[in-house]
């Protein structure tokens, strides 16, 4: 059971557009910066989004970050088949003094 | 170029141990936090434990307090983790992290730990 709760699983056509949420609480989304990554099939996590809504330098625009209260979004539009991926939201958690992640998103491009 | 390289995983009994090392390069490794994350099986990313740039603040997950224990050689650019009472449920993929939370993040390509007898 994660301390932030993501659905299990998203899917949308090509060209789509889809969101993944990330629901945590007042101790950890609610008063830190909220990351995501990417994750392929047997590679390293790919950072998409950090500090909410900042992009690192080579990640498409297609990719957005926002966060409201303690909740966080994922968007992502002009989905493609390499897009399929799992997802994850991360934080810093104050009242464990630990990171916390999602359970994870498995986006379907069908 | 960046490098992160994690080594030292391998098939352990339950209750023994592991030392894990993630050697680091192209970086001044000094000047970053940095993080031990695993993913088991068939479940998602873990945060497992991470360590300030000089060493002097560390932090774990609750499941392995007192079990593992995050340290660093900023001598030698390398990060650890040492990994003891080991339980089948630390059955995963171990990756080291550079900046996890912000535009410098970096992974590891990660080191595979099985606990089984």
């Amino acid at each position: 059971q994660s301390v932030l709760t993501q659905p299990p699983s998203v899917s949308a056509a090509p060209g789509q557009k889809v969101t993944i949420s990330c629901s945590g609480s007042s101790s950890n989304i609610g008063n830190n910066y909220v990351s995501w990554y990417q994750q392929l099939p047997g590679t390293a996590p790919k950072l998409l989004i950090y500090d909410n809504n900042k992009r690192p330098s080579g990640i498409p625009d297609r990719f957005s970050g926002s966060k409201s209260g303690t909740s966080a979004t994922l968007g992502i539009t002009g989905l493609q088949t390499g897009d399929e991926a799992d997802y994850y939201c991360v934080t810093w958690d104050d009242s464990v003094s630990a990171g916390v992640f999602g359970g994870g998103t498995k986006l379907a491009v069908l | 170029e960046v490098q992160l390289v994690e080594s030292g995983g391998g098939l352990v009994q339950p209750g023994g141990s592991l030392r894990l090392s993630c050697a680091a390069s192209g970086f001044t490794f000094s000047n970053y936090w940095m993080t031990w994350v695993r993913r088991a099986p068939g479940k998602g990313l873990e945060w497992v434990a991470n360590i300030k740039e000089d060493g002097s603040e560390k932090y774990y997950v609750d499941s392995v307090k007192g079990r593992f224990t995050i340290s660093r050689d900023n001598a030698k650019n390398s990060l650890y983790l040492q990994m003891n009472s080991l339980r089948a449920e630390d059955t995963a993929v171990y990756y080291c992290a550079r900046a996890l939370y912000n535009s410098g993040a970096y992974w590891g390509q990660g080191t595979l730990v099985t606990v089984s007898s």
